[in-house]
């Protein structure tokens, strides 16, 4: 596609319940990251991918937090049993070699109440 | 490890001036350097991308310059206008997969 696209845009949930965040990034574009941030926060890695395999998952807060990359194009980040602390902006980039820089995705905006 | 700094934290400017924003990072071992913008709730729109080995780029009233060997990059912004109100981030690549982004400089351009 033309851009990072993440759905939902924006996602309300009770606590205790799964989530799942989608992301779709650039066509070609061979590597993907996960970021997150909280309000009035700086941008907090989370989870990189190169293909399908993610060779940096340093930055996933907890074992809840899991993510997925299927056919070196959609990822999913699935937040299990959802807590207060998880609400924040999750934010998708792409990019295609560390010459090219990033494009990042709108994001999704997660409420847990 | 790759520490971001952002100076000014805010910043708040009459029309038409002409502004800096600062960013310096502990790691100098870089690959590239990238300015993103980002707009309230908001994802992040990248500005400009510098090269390790470039000392700037430049996009309309955006100029970005980077002095690798003292950790740092300026961005300057000329005749600032309403419009450009919004986060500026800067995030050096060290190739360790990820960029490393500063707490950004929150600018407001007053009409």
């Amino acid at each position: 596609g033309a851009g990072v696209s993440q759905s939902p845009s924006n996602k309300v949930t009770e606590k205790g319940k799964d989530v799942e965040l989608r992301c779709d990034p650039i066509s070609g574009h061979t590597a993907l990251y996960w970021y997150r941030q909280s309000l009035g926060q700086g941008l907090e890695f989370l989870i990189y991918f190169q293909g399908n395999s993610a060779p940096d998952k340093s930055g996933l807060p907890s074992d809840r937090f899991s993510a997925e990359r299927t056919g070196g194009s959609v990822s999913t980040l699935t937040i299990q049993r959802t807590q207060q602390e998880d609400s924040a902006v999750y934010l998708c980039a792409s990019g295609q070699g560390q010459v090219y820089g990033y494009t990042f995705g709108s994001g999704t905006r997660l409420t847990v109440v | 490890k790759q520490e971001v700094t952002q100076i000014p934290a805010a910043l708040s400017v009459p029309e038409g001036e002409n502004l800096v924003l600062n960013c310096s990072f502990t790691d100098s071992a870089i690959y590239n350097l990238q300015w993103f913008r980002q707009d309230p709730g908001k994802g992040l729109t990248s500005l400009l991308l510098i090269q390790s080995s470039q000392r700037e780029q430049t996009s309309g009233r955006l100029n970005a310059s980077l002095d690798k060997s003292s950790g740092r990059s300026t961005l300057y912004i000329a005749a600032s206008q309403p419009g450009d109100s919004a986060t500026y981030l800067c995030a050096p690549y060290s190739g360790t997969y990820k960029y490393i982004f500063g707490t950004g400089t929150r600018l407001k351009v007053l009409a």
